[in-house]
């Protein structure tokens, strides 16, 4: 099966700086990487995703990579602010399989 | 709307007994998934469903049932609670088709579990 790995496992940036995260996935016939964000005591939530025909996609403040031949995609947010502070986990999946795994989890802090 | 609801959201069991936690979608989504939540594992599938009256086994289904008596429930058991089994527990639903394929998972607000 799929093994999504995810690094690093904790980030603290200053507001207004820029965060990385970076992930790596096993599969090569996975093809649909989208990253959820989890605040306290809630459940993940969409912020963005990509699909293998796409190298780059963004949204605001946020933006996601894909390197396909390296299996590895990372999720890039700019300008940090407090509300940016939660866990970020990427995925990966076969489009039509509906299958989601996960990576370990980022917690992301902003500091002020 | 309520989106996908989990009940209980919290709860302490014995080792050895049994309960039954519910998800309850109302967006008619065909997919529903069941996941464990541990420090620094991340989100581990249990078992998931393809629509009603399916089950299938995700990467740690040993311990737990499910059921899909309803399209708008899925239901997971625990039959013998085991201290291993301490954990958050979310639910999520993914609806089917569409083009682009619709694929975002929408969770459950969790169920935090603890066998003592």
């Amino acid at each position: 099966g799929e093994n999504v790995e995810q690094h690093p496992s904790t980030l603290s940036v200053q507001e207004g700086d820029s965060a990385v995260i970076k992930c790596t996935y096993s599969d090569s016939a996975s093809n649909y990487f989208p990253w959820y964000k989890q605040e306290l005591g809630k459940g993940p939530q969409l912020i963005i995703d990509i699909r293998s025909n796409v190298g780059e996609k963004k949204d605001q403040r946020i933006a996601v990579t894909l390197n396909k031949t390296a299996k590895h995609f990372s999720l890039h947010i700019t300008e940090t602010q407090p509300e940016d502070s939660a866990v970020y986990f990427c995925a990966a999946s076969i489009l039509d399989d509906y299958k989601l795994s996960f990576g370990a989890g980022t917690t992301v802090t902003v500091r002020a | 709307n309520a989106g996908v609801t989990q009940t209980p959201k919290f709860r302490v069991l014995k080792t050895g007994q049994s309960m039954t936690l519910l998800c309850a979608q109302d967006m008619n989504h065909e997919y529903m998934y069941w996941y464990r939540q541990d420090p620094g594992m991340g989100l581990r599938l249990i078992h998931y469903s393809v629509g009603e009256g399916t089950t299938a086994k995700g990467e740690v289904p040993d311990g737990y049932n499910v059921s899909r008596l309803k399209k708008q429930n899925f239901l997971l058991g625990l039959e013998s609670a085991a201290p291993s089994q301490t954990s958050v527990y979310f639910c999520a639903s993914i609806p089917y088709g569409g083009l682009p394929l619709n694929t975002e998972a929408f969770f459950g607000q969790g169920t935090r579990l603890t066998v003592v």
